[in-house]
């Protein structure tokens, strides 16, 4: 089994959709969550964190970790075609590696 | 430099070359990582440099793989006899070290394309 899972889609959505983007994990050290946006041909972003059970808001963006599931989830709302991208889960133990989920590609048509 | 700078943006090399991508990190960022991103594998970790520390090579899926740091701040990683199964996006962060809670800002990445 993977560290981390994650759906690859690709998630086609029309403007203003709420979006739901899911990763599972394994390992129940892992502390650290992160959810990262990245651009065609450009490196990933950070996008949010956090290392508690959960709901995290940053405007349009709230991430929500489940500890007793091992699942955290992304949702963003009123999503708009600049938010057209891959996103990448990650998640840190006690070491200072990030473990990356595949990503999920989201295109949000106008 | 304001982010992470990675050169060449992009790298055509014939099977059996040796390359070598260059990375500079953000200044006064002690710690390093090298990535790769292949198509439909994600981010595979390779190696990782914190200050003055060993690093951690455990990432680096063989000896024809090598990375450096110098002087705490430029690191290159070069691969010998490149394979086909090389080609792929390697991507290089940095973090201002003592944990990566609050992430890592990456460059935009090497894209190696091994013919």
């Amino acid at each position: 089994q993977k560290e981390v899972e994650q759906d690859p889609g690709p998630l086609s959505v029309p403007e203003g959709a709420i979006v739901s983007l899911n990763c599972t994990y394994s390992n129940s050290a892992f502390q650290y969550f992160m959810w990262y946006r990245q651009y065609s041909r450009k490196g990933p972003e950070l996008l949010m964190y956090t290392y508690s059970s959960g709901n995290k808001e940053d405007g349009r963006f709230t991430a929500q970790v489940d500890k007793s599931s091992k699942y955290i989830s992304l949702f963003i709302r009123d999503s708009q075609p600049s938010d057209s991208a891959t996103y990448l889960c990650a998640i840190k133990s006690g070491s200072e590696k990030l473990v990356f989920g595949k990503g999920t590609k989201l295109t949000v048509n106008p | 430099g304001a982010g992470v700078s990675q050169s060449p943006s992009n790298k055509v090399t014939e099977k059996g070359k040796d390359v070598e991508l260059r990375c500079d990190p953000i200044s006064g960022h002690t710690a390093l990582y090298w990535y790769r991103q292949s198509l439909g594998q994600g981010l595979e970790f390779l190696i990782y440099f914190q200050g003055n520390s060993a690093p951690d090579k455990s990432g680096l899926p063989s000896d024809r793989f090598s990375a450096e740091r110098t002087g705490g701040s430029v690191s290159t990683l070069t691969i010998q006899r490149t394979q086909q199964e090389d080609s792929a996006v390697y991507l290089c962060a940095s973090s201002p070290g003592g944990g990566a809670l609050y992430g890592y800002t990456f460059g935009s990445g090497t894209r190696l394309t091994v013919v």
